[in-house]
C-alpha cells in the first residue's frame, strides 16, 4: 500500500542553520506530494507541494523536489528562523485512491536563538 | 482562501458521554471530507472519508458505531464520539476536499484547526 516515511525528530537548530528534513513515499501510480506545517495547538497548513517528477514546491523560504527516480521529497531551507519551529509533515495523495492524504509520522523542528 | 470551521476546538466531557464535533466548509462545496487523529506526538491518522449524502468508508480498524460520522449537506461534516472513555481522549481534526480547486494553491485540501477532546 501508500506509505510515506520521515525522519525521526526532533531536529534541534541554532537561528540561520540549513534545514533538511527527509521523506520517502511507495505509491503506485502518480502521486502528488505535500509539505504540511502544524504549530502548537493549530491544524495543518499546506506548505508546499508537487504534483509531478521534478516539479519543485517552494514557499515561505522551503523547498521540496519531487524526486521520481529515489521516491524522494526532502524538504529544505537555507536559513531557519525560530519562528519556523513546528511539526512538518510530508503526505501523499493517490488519485486513484479516493484522493485521501497519506500522512508521514511528522517531524518536529525546534529552532533557538 | 478556502476555509474550514472546526467546533468546538477543545471538550472535556464525562465518561459513557457522547461529544459532538462539527466541520464546515466556510465558502464551498465540500463532497468530500477526511476526520483524522492525531495522538501526541504522533502523525493523523486517518479514521474515516465522509462523502455527502451516502455512508462514511471507515478506515481499518476504526469502530464505526463508536465514530458516528454525519455528511448530510455539501457544507457541514460531523463526527460523533459515542459512549466515549479516556482512552479515546485526542486530537481530532477534519479536511475537506474543494473538488474544484485542484488547480489552486492548496490543492483542494483545507483542515480545520482542530478539536481537543479529554475524557474524564
Amino acid at each position: 500500500g501508500n506509505s510515506v516515511t520521515q525522519m525521526e525528530g526532533p531536529v534541534t537548530l541554532s537561528e540561520e542553520a540549513f534545514l533538511t528534513i527527509n521523506c520517502t513515499y511507495t505509491a503506485t501510480g502518480y502521486p502528488s506530494l505535500f509539505w504540511y506545517v502544524q504549530y502548537p495547538g493549530e491544524g495543518l497548513q499546506l506548505l508546499l507541494k508537487a504534483t509531478k517528477a521534478d516539479d519543485k514546491g517552494s514557499n515561505k523560504g522551503f523547498e521540496a523536489t519531487y524526486r521520481k527516480e529515489t521516491t524522494s521529497f526532502h524538504l529544505e531551507k537555507g536559513s531557519v528562523q525560530v519562528s519556523d519551529s513546528a511539526v512538518y509533515f510530508c503526505a501523499l495523495s493517490d488519485r486513484a485512491n479516493t484522493d485521501k492524504l497519506i500522512f508521514g509520522t511528522g517531524t518536529r523542528l525546534q529552532v533557538f536563538p | 482562501g478556502a476555509v474550514v470551521s472546526q467546533h468546538p476546538s477543545w471538550v472535556i466531557c464525562k465518561s459513557g458521554t457522547s461529544v459532538k464535533i462539527e466541520c464546515r466548509s466556510l465558502d464551498f462545496q465540500a463532497t468530500t471530507m477526511f476526520w483524522y487523529r492525531q495522538f501526541p506526538k504522533q502523525s493523523l491518522m486517518l479514521m474515516a472519508t465522509s462523502n455527502e449524502g451516502s455512508k462514511a468508508t471507515y478506515e481499518q480498524g476504526v469502530e464505526k458505531d463508536k465514530f458516528l460520522i454525519n455528511h448530510a449537506s455539501l457544507t457541514l461534516s460531523t463526527l460523533t464520539v459515542t459512549s466515549a472513555h479516556p482512552e479515546d481522549s485526542s486530537f481530532y481534526i477534519c479536511s475537506a476536499r474543494d473538488q474544484m480547486a485542484q488547480g489552486k494553491a492548496n490543492y483542494g485540501y483545507t483542515f480545520g484547526s482542530g478539536t481537543r477532546l479529554t475524557v474524564v
